[in-house]
């Protein structure tokens, strides 16, 4: 199974603030990646497809990109209801695989 | 709106089996895919495999691979994981969720079906 690792593991920050979340593939997966938000209790939503594609209903503010093994989620300019923790998936392989999660806290 | 509906909890004792639903609405069932995804309390999410609706076709992470079955009923529109010799580390939350329409990403998931095992 690929592997996706993301970093950081946590990361605080500020209303206002822009943060980036990466997420590294064990080998190339083209950009076949999502990038998904989850808080406490709910199921994750899904933020970014196909890499960089904003699902429909998503704040500009959320962006992705990258290609084959590197992938980013960027956010700009924080807002308090982003403040959750964030997965990457792997659609390449038959098995789709998740990143370990970054939970991102308010400072 | 297109949901996808689970059954509810269960507490289940080691080395017992347990079998969660997935009942899908409002969309064709056989059109896309069901995955199951399990989260352990305070831990990240674990993909576990998904069914092909409309052929019955599975695949499964290899860490289940010897004790999850997946299986479909089209004629209720609904998805099952069975997942069988149950230990304290299968205690999660599980959830059903779908693809969406041409995309890689997982659009609708079910509101999840927590398993407790316990003796």
């Amino acid at each position: 199974a690929i592997q996706l690792t993301q970093s950081p593991s946590s990361l605080s920050a500020s209303v206002g603030d822009s943060v980036t979340i990466t997420c590294r593939a064990g080998q190339g997966i083209n950009s076949a990646l999502a990038w998904y938000q989850q808080k406490p209790g709910k199921a994750p939503k899904l933020l970014i497809y196909d890499a960089s594609s904003l699902e429909s209903g998503v704040p500009s503010r959320f962006s992705g990109s990258g290609s084959g093994t590197d992938f980013s989620l960027t956010i700009s300019s924080l807002q308090p209801e982003d403040f959750a923790t964030y997965y990457c998936q792997q659609f390449n392989s038959y098995s789709h695989t998740f990143g370990q999660g970054t939970r991102l806290d308010i400072k | 709106q297109v949901q996808l509906v689970q059954s509810g909890a269960g507490v289940k004792k080691p080395g017992a089996s347990v079998k969660v639903s997935c009942k899908a609405s409002r969309y064709n069932f056989i059109d896309y895919f069901i995955h199951w995804v399990r989260q352990a309390p305070g831990q990240g999410l674990e993909w576990m495999g998904w069914i092909n609706p409309r052929s019955g076709v599975t695949k499964y992470a290899q860490d289940f691979q010897a004790r999850v079955t997946m299986t479909r009923d089209t004629s209720v529109s609904t998805a099952y994981m069975e997942l069988s010799r149950l230990t304290s580390d299968d205690t999660a939350l599980y959830y059903c969720a779908r693809p969406g329409n041409w995309k890689d990403g997982y659009d609708i998931w079910g509101q999840g079906t927590m398993v407790t095992v316990s003796s």
